[in-house]
């Protein structure tokens, strides 16, 4: 069975600090992985997603993600946190395939920017 | 345009009611989903929909039936409510059947049920 752990359920980072948020995955075949964001009161979002083309994920507002194998780590990196992108952000592995397929999440990490 | 909508936005009804919520989508997509957002966070599938046929049933008690009257739309209606039932209430869509090959899911703005 497929797996996905957010090693911190908070992170509090400074505004214009780095953003570091863990995610390891357990999966029995060549995962897919996504980041998904959900701002106060809103829906989710997709940041990014990889799909077993390059191993580091270029996403939307700045964000990034490296697939690691040997790790089995998909951690999501921004150079430069701006105040807008506190939310909740969850690490997702997909599990199976064709019609059997399904969206695990993880159980999201809440990031705080302070001022 | 709004992607993937669902109505109500909140729901707040009595124990023992029976109540539905209601999504759209007009992406040409052929799968749909419902997902349950518990007060921790919690996401957790559902069901899932191809082309108006149930393919994902997750342990779901039998009070809650979805109904896809076309693939545009997927509706969940939840008879004899519970406590436990109060969460919000994510839909979602993808293009094709599951997400192998990672299809990505467009979620709805989500239904927060409260149950009284």
């Amino acid at each position: 069975a497929q797996s996905v752990t957010q090693l911190d359920s908070h992170v509090s980072v400074s505004e214009g600090t780095p953003v570091l948020l863990r995610c390891n995955y357990s999966s029995s075949y060549s995962p897919s992985l996504f980041w998904y964001v959900q701002h106060p009161n809103k829906g989710l979002q997709l940041l990014l997603k990889y799909t077993s083309a390059a191993t580091l994920v270029k996403g939307i507002n700045g964000f990034e993600a490296e697939f690691k194998k040997s790790e089995t780590s998909f951690h999501l990196t921004k150079p430069s946190a701006h105040m807008s992108d506190a939310a909740e952000y969850f690490c997702v592995v997909s599990d199976g395939w064709g019609s059997q397929g399904n969206l695990i999440f993880g159980k999201g990490t809440k990031l705080s920017v302070k001022p | 345009d709004t992607a993937v909508s669902q109505t109500p936005k909140y729901l707040v009804t009595q124990m023992g009611n029976d109540k539905s919520i209601k999504c759209e989508q007009n992406l040409g997509h052929d799968t749909m989903y419902w997902y349950k957002q518990d007060s921790k966070k919690f996401l957790k599938i559902m069901f899932s929909y191809n082309n108006k046929e149930l393919i994902i049933n997750e342990t779901v008690p039998n009070r809650f039936s979805p109904k896809s009257p076309d693939k545009a739309h997927l509706n969940l209606h939840i008879n004899s409510l519970e406590l436990g039932d109060s969460a919000v209430y994510f839909c979602a869509s993808s293009l094709s059947v599951g997400v192998s090959r990672g299809d990505t899911q467009y979620f709805g703005p989500g239904t927060r049920l409260t149950v009284l």
